[in-house]
C-alpha cells in the first residue's frame, strides 16, 4: 500500500526566510502533485511533477522530484505572509486511477 | 475550459436525515470523478471514484453512496446522516487519472 509522508506537519516562519517542505512516499512512481488549501477553501493544483529531476517554480515557491529517493520537495524562498496556507502533496499509483495525498503541512508565516 | 461545480455550498442537518450533494463538471468528457471528505483541520479521505456512468468503486466503507447518472455528474448521497459525516466535502475530476482539479466544496455540520 503507498503511503506519502509530509514533513513538517506544521511550520511557522518568519517573513522573508527560506524553508523546505518535505514528501517521501514508499512505492515507485513517477508522477506527483502539489496542491495549495487556503483556510475554508478548496485545493489549488500548484505544480505537476512529471519525471525524475523535474523542477517547477512559481514566484516564491519551487518543487522537486527525486524519484530514485521517492521524494519531493517544495522550496519556499523569502517567504512572504500570502503563502500561509496547508500544502498537500500527492503521490499518482502507476497504472491506478487515484492519487494518495499526504496529511498537508500547515504553514503559518509571520508578519 | 474546464469547470466544476458543487451544491450546496454550506448545510446544516439533523442527525438521522438524509443527503444528497451534487457536483457537475462542464466542458470535460468521461472525466474521472472523485468524492472526498475533510475533516476539520484534517487531510483529505478518499470516499468514492468513478471511471464512467454507473461505474463506482468505494474506498471506504460507511453510510454513504455515490452514483453517476450521467457522465458529467456525481452524486453523494446518504439515506441517514450520523454526527461522523460532518466535514468539508470536495469533488475532484480527472483526465485518465493524472492530474485532480477540484470544485469549490460543500462544507457539511451535522447537529
Amino acid at each position: 500500500e503507498l503511503k506519502v509522508e509530509q514533513n513538517p506537519l506544521f511550520l511557522s516562519m518568519q517573513e522573508g526566510k527560506n524553508y523546505t517542505i518535505y514528501c517521501n512516499y514508499s512505492t515507485t512512481s513517477d508522477r506527483l502533485y502539489w496542491y495549495r488549501q487556503d483556510p475554508g477553501k478548496s485545493l489549488e493544483s500548484l505544480f505537476v511533477l512529471l519525471s525524475n529531476g523535474a523542477v517547477k517554480q512559481e514566484g516564491r515557491l519551487m518543487a522537486s522530484l527525486d524519484t530514485k529517493a521517492r521524494l519531493s520537495t517544495l522550496h519556499i524562498t523569502a517567504a512572504v505572509h500570502d503563502l500561509s496556507a496547508t500544502y498537500f502533496c500527492a503521490v499518482d499509483i502507476n497504472r491506478d486511477d487515484k492519487i494518495i495525498f499526504g496529511k498537508g503541512t500547515r504553514l503559518h508565516i509571520l508578519p | 475550459s474546464q469547470t466544476i461545480h458543487q451544491w450546496p455550498a454550506t448545510l446544516v442537518q439533523p442527525v438521522g436525515s438524509p443527503l444528497s450533494l451534487e457536483c457537475t463538471v462542464e466542458g470535460t468528457s468521461n472525466p474521472n470523478l472523485y468524492w472526498y471528505r475533510q475533516a476539520a483541520g484534517r487531510g483529505l479521505q478518499l470516499l468514492f471514484y468513478s471511471v464512467g456512468i454507473g461505474q463506482i468503486s468505494s474506498e471506504v466503507p460507511q453510510n454513504l453512496s455515490a452514483s453517476r447518472p450521467q457522465d458529467r455528474q456525481f452524486i453523494l448521497s446518504s439515506k441517514k446522516l450520523l454526527l461522523s459525516d460532518s466535514g468539508f466535502y470536495l469533488c475532484a475530476w480527472s483526465v485518465l487519472g493524472y492530474e485532480q482539479f477540484f470544485g469549490p466544496g460543500t462544507r457539511l455540520t451535522v447537529l
